[in-house]
């Protein structure tokens, strides 16, 4: 299986920052790496797929990058409503795998 | 528009068997591959299950193989999930999701609202 690790855990950050999370995976699995918003007590919701392709209706302080084993997510300027947990996901290869997720707070 | 509503979870002692439902509304059913994926409490991600449109094509998590059942009604727009001899550690919120990427199936979009199933004596 590939093991997929997220960092930091958890964050803490001012409205307005700029917010790196980062996804690393086991094995290199091209740009097959998919982000996901969970607010809290909803489902989780596709944000991101091939690593930087954003989903229809997602903000452009949105952005993702990476390819092989090192990927990130980036929000720009953060503003309230990004407060949620936030997932990577590898779609490389079964059993699909996903980070342990990075719970961002807003200060 | 897309929406998948679950159903049919609850509280069952370990040893016993639970029925999860899946109804989808807004877009084809009998396009799309389907898949479950879980959250134990306070937990990550854990993807379970995909089933293709037609059915030929299931795949299971080693951690569930031999004990979940997936299947599909395309007549009714139904995705379930069988349970038998559930563990605690089957203790989860189960989304049903829209699978994407064609018959990787691997992008998944939408997700139903969720459902609780607890293991317990």
């Amino acid at each position: 299986d590939i093991q997929m690790t997220q960092s930091p855990s958890s964050l803490s950050a001012s409205v307005g920052d700029r917010v790196t999370i980062t996804c690393r995976t086991s094995q290199s699995i091209s740009n097959y790496l998919n982000w996901y918003q969970q607010k809290p007590g909803k489902a989780p919701n596709l944000l991101i797929d091939a690593a930087s392709s954003l989903q229809s209706g997602v903000p452009s302080r949105f952005s993702g990058s990476g390819s092989g084993t090192d990927f990130t997510l980036t929000i720009s300027s953060l503003r309230p409503e990004d407060l949620a947990t936030y997932y990577c996901q590898q779609s490389y290869s079964t059993p699909y795998t996903f980070g342990q997720g990075t719970k961002l707070e807003i200060k | 528009q897309v929406q998948l509503v679950e159903s049919g979870g609850g509280l069952v002692k370990p040893g016993g068997s639970l029925r999860l439902s899946c109804a989808a509304s807004g877009f084809t059913f009998n396009d799309y591959y389907m898949t479950w994926i879980r959250q134990a409490p306070g937990k990550g991600l854990e993807w379970v299950s995909y089933i293709s449109s037609t059915s030929s094509y299931i795949k299971y998590a080693d951690s569930v193989k031999g004990r979940f059942t997936i299947s599909r009604d395309n007549a009714n727009n139904s995705l379930y999930l069988q349970m038998n001899s559930l563990r605690a550690e089957d203790t989860a919120v189960y989304y049903c999701a829209r699978s994407l990427g064609g018959t990787a199936a691997n992008l998944f979009d939408p997700w139903g609202q969720g459902n609780l199933v607890t293991v317990s004596s």
